[in-house]
């Protein structure tokens, strides 16, 4: 497809599992970023990947979560331990470069029992 | 205190009505600026560039006080299709991270 897809497009989970959301960006975007959003609140930053450089991940909330991309590409944000907290969506947006427009993903909508 | 920062309105208007909606950032050093919108349980999407200068499109204003810190967007002769929450994005971090505000909701009623 021409846009960002991520999948699922909704999760529901119990309490303690461990959950792996998926983005595929716009294929030559070299610039990706996870933000995740709660309901009725605005986007919080969790991590951003630029190319080859290493990953900007002062948004991650605790070690609980990470995120890779592989070869430049996928991106993979995974939770561990999941808390009734984490309910979210989350939200992948790629760019053609640093600072430059966001496209978004539709989001995971992620709920925790 | 968040790094940009809105009203969270919501701001009803009628149609054809002039609005102003305002954002605040903390990091002096933010040098991109954007507005974002967002429909209802939909993904954000880009509305405009925020230039120093200023910058119009359309029925779109967008302004840029950098003494003062703020961000504003006016929306001239609102049409029912303007309901939304517009996002204000700060770029901060050397272009890597872009810092979005809450979001100012907009309700515009016939």
């Amino acid at each position: 497809g021409a846009g960002v897809s991520q999948s699922p497009s909704n999760k529901v989970t119990e309490k303690g599992k461990d959950v792996e959301l998926r983005c595929d960006p716009i294929s030559g975007h070299t610039a990706l970023y996870w933000y995740r959003q709660s309901l009725g609140q605005g986007l919080e930053f969790l991590i951003y990947f630029q190319g080859n450089s290493a990953p900007d991940k002062s948004g991650l909330p605790s070690d609980r979560f990470s995120a890779e991309r592989t070869g430049g590409s996928v991106s993979t944000l995974t939770i561990q331990r999941t808390q009734q907290e984490d309910s979210a969506v989350y939200l992948c947006a790629s760019s053609s470069g640093a600072g430059g427009e966001l496209f978004f993903g539709e989001g995971s909508r992620l709920t925790v029992l | 205190r968040k790094e940009v920062e809105q009203d969270p309105g919501p701001f009803n208007v009628p149609e054809g009505a002039t609005v102003a909606f305002n954002c605040t950032y903390s990091n002096s050093a933010s040098q991109s600026f954007f507005w974002y919108r967002q429909d209802c349980r939909k993904e954000p999407k880009l509305l405009m560039s925020v230039y120093s200068s200023g910058n119009e499109d359309g029925r779109f204003t967008a302004q840029l006080n950098r003494a003062s810190q703020y961000i504003s967007l006016l929306i001239r002769d609102s049409k029912l299709s303007d309901s939304a929450t517009y996002l204000c994005v700060a770029v901060s971090g050397g272009y890597n991270k872009l810092i979005f505000g809450a979001g100012t909701r907009l309700a515009v009623h016939p």
